[in-house]
């Protein structure tokens, strides 16, 4: 019954690579979300969207860009990986029509590390 | 910032206790939601408060809303070993569900 999959739980790359991650939902959700978690200072939203193809920046896009071809897959992207990228990364979803009253539904997480 | 600030940062206390986590926030809401977290997993909705609302329940859970004082508090009631996670809320301004502010969360332990 996983309804936000997250294509990878650990993933480690290496400096300047450029990563990839994935994110799908079965929900039919409007709005798809990245963030970032790291110890002691919460989530952090990443990048944002609430249609196909369209994006909107978070709190701290700097070194990320973000896809949204289809409805239900929303990938992050780090375009030459970096060692303060090392992090717990999180896919959220929710939808519009409830006016997100059913909250967020989150993926299990990536835990990416950079060497 | 709109973002919500949770307290105590960390709680310890034995199986059978109940536990109470605040939340305090700086802007109107929406609504106001709670959220659990596993150690190294994604966080679970449990419990939604709307802004005209006062008091919620949900089985060992009750979380009350003071919009006066723009705070909420989550009672965990007669805590188990498995509750023990990280605990966040996470406030909605806007109207469309794209806007929840997350804080820093609350890590619990119960002890058995």
């Amino acid at each position: 019954d996983v309804k936000v999959t997250q294509s990878s739980r650990y993933l480690v790359k290496r400096t300047g690579e450029k990563v990839f991650l994935e994110c799908v939902q079965d929900m039919d959700h409007e709005n798809m979300f990245w963030y970032r978690q790291d110890p002691g200072l919460g989530l952090r939203l990443i990048y944002f969207s609430y249609d196909v193809k369209m994006k909107e920046k978070g709190d701290i896009p700097e070194g990320y860009s973000v896809s949204r071809e289809k409805k239900e897959r929303f990938s992050l992207i780090l375009e030459s990986a970096s060692t303060n990228q090392t992090s717990m990364y999180l896919c959220a979803s929710s939808s519009s029509r409830d006016r997100g009253l059913g909250g967020y539904t989150f993926g299990s997480g990536t835990r990416l590390t950079v060497v | 910032s709109q973002q919500g600030e949770e307290d105590p940062q960390a709680l310890s206390i034995q199986e059978g206790e109940n536990a109470t986590m605040n939340c305090s926030y700086k802007t109107s809401i929406n609504n106001l939601q709670w959220y659990r977290q596993n150690s190294g997993r994604g966080l679970v909705h449990l419990i939604l408060i709307r802004s005209n609302e006062r008091e919620k329940h949900s089985g060992r859970l009750r979380v009350t809303l003071d919009t006066s004082k723009k705070s909420s508090s989550l009672l965990i009631t007669a805590s188990r070993a498995a509750d023990t996670a990280s605990y966040f809320c996470a406030t909605d301004w806007s109207n469309y569900g794209q806007n929840f502010v997350f804080g820093p969360g609350t890590r619990l332990s119960v002890l058995p």
